[in-house]
């Protein structure tokens, strides 16, 4: 059984078009992150959700729509997708109060291509 | 604010070399520390933890020590063998902080047969 779950793992969509990653995990979680992971590898976070509350959002233009149906769900949808877009997405999950403790799991990751 | 600051990459290796790659953080209070590796094409797999001054992570024959005197969590393997080959990530999480994790940049390791 995967931990994190992310569905798609390769994206490849043309400028304007709108996509979504789905993200789900079976670890009883009760926060949820997505990062966004640039060409050189950098890592930076885009937004926490704790139990379906948003307690993170990272600057993050307001193109991308963070969902979280339920604590154990946290979806990504991206509006009139740009070529700047082009990177890795990782969802993680983390028990709330203990991540210092257990730190974070991650999902595979999807790769999104803009072209 | 937190931050990590990792050696720059990347580091080229022949097998059953000696392994240091260095990490220093600036926080408040007393974060984790974190060692993470990704393997080509893959997601982020938690190599290490130490969660308290002078703890010592390890796992898979990696080891790092927590520094407080010197701020740093640098990662260490004896001998390193081909399957070592990946990006490694040294990250912080401050609780009772930003509540995020904080990576580096990460540091490329090849290691050559």
């Amino acid at each position: 059984d995967t931990a994190v779950s992310q569905t798609p793992k390769y994206l490849v969509t043309q400028m304007g078009n709108d996509k979504s990653i789905k993200c789900e995990q079976n670890l009883g979680h009760d926060t949820m992150y997505w990062y966004k992971q640039d060409s050189k590898k950098f890592l930076k976070i885009m937004f926490s959700y704790n139990n379906k509350e948003l307690i993170i959002n990272e600057t993050v233009p307001n193109r991308f729509s963070p969902k979280s149906p339920d604590k154990a769900h946290l979806n990504l949808h991206i509006n009139s997708l740009e070529l700047g877009d082009s990177a890795v997405y990782f969802c993680a999950s983390s028990p709330r109060g203990r991540q210092g403790v257990y730190g974070y799991t991650f999902g595979s990751g999807t790769r999104l291509t803009v072209v | 604010g937190n931050s990590v600051t990792q050696m720059e990459g990347p580091v080229t290796l022949s097998e059953e070399a000696f392994l240091t790659i260095n990490c220093t953080y600036t926080a408040t209070g007393y974060p984790s520390l974190f060692w993470y590796v990704q393997y080509p094409g893959e997601g982020l797999q938690l190599l290490l933890k130490a969660t308290k001054a002078d703890d010592k992570g390890s796992n898979k024959g990696f080891e790092a020590t927590y520094r407080k005197e010197t701020t740093s969590f640098h990662l260490e393997k004896g001998s390193v063998q081909v399957s070592d080959s990946a990006v490694y990530f040294c990250a912080l999480f401050n609780q009772g902080g930003s509540e995020k994790l904080v990576f580096g940049k990460g540091t490329k390791l090849t290691v050559n047969p």
